[in-house]
């Protein structure tokens, strides 16, 4: 049982290149998550999935795309990378009413 | 706006004493979940404690204890007989339900400092 786990654990990014992030859950779990953090910021919701098929906007969701095409897999794309997206990237997994399971993170650099 | 206020960035203990990390939340709900999690220098998320608001009794686990407040809206954390694996940063977070869908709102976070 891997829990969650994401892909990479680090990239570095030119400014205007794209790239995927990934994320898999192995719990079964309905919802899941992407939150960035930031120093002195906390954790701010990207966007987030109910279920399959399904995702929403969070606190911060400009110049992110997200798709769950199946329950298990929770993708986090940037289309174009800016210096202001460089963080540390969590994914995050739940079952409803209980609490959030958090992956590794992925630290992303953005030159 | 639901929004989760952690007004102490840093805190220091001495190694077996007992510290308390303090958390406010602002919500128009009355029933919800709060939650500590504790973040390490691996980074990684671990759940200390969780809190059902509907529940008056206080959650403990161990050496970690909440002091929940409904109306006043508080809910701290206090770690006894702090140790060196104690030191890490630490996120108090409320579980939002709406619109069908539920999420975590998180404070900014406490950085611990355990001296030995």
């Amino acid at each position: 049982n891997a829990g969650v786990t994401q892909t990479p654990k680090f990239r570095v990014l030119k400014t205007g290149q794209s790239m995927t992030l990934l994320c898999a859950q192995d719990m079964n779990h309905e919802y899941m998550y992407w939150y960035r953090q930031d120093p002195g910021m906390g954790l701010r919701l990207i966007h987030y999935s109910v279920g399959e098929g399904t995702t929403a906007k969070g606190e911060v969701p400009d110049g992110y795309n997200v798709s769950r095409l199946k329950k298990q897999n929770f993708l986090l794309g940037l289309e174009s990378a800016a210096p202001s997206q460089t963080s540390v990237y969590f994914c995050a997994s739940s079952r409803p009413g209980l609490e959030l399971y958090f992956g590794p993170g992925t630290r992303l650099l953005v030159l | 706006a639901q929004t989760v206020t952690q007004s102490q960035p840093e805190m220091s203990v001495q190694e077996a004493e007992t510290v308390t990390l303090s958390c406010t939340y602002d919500t128009s709900e009355s029933d919800y979940y709060l939650f500590w999690y504790k973040q390490p220098p691996s980074r990684q998320m671990i759940l200390v404690i969780r809190q059902e608001a509907y529940k008056q009794q206080n959650a403990t686990e161990n050496r970690f204890s909440v002091n929940f407040q409904k109306a006043a809206k508080s809910f701290s954390l206090k770690i006894s007989d702090s140790q060196l694996g104690d030191a890490a940063m630490y996120f108090c977070a409320y579980r939002l339900y709406q619109g069908g869908s539920e999420k975590l709102v998180f404070g900014k976070g406490t950085k611990l400092t355990v001296n030995p």
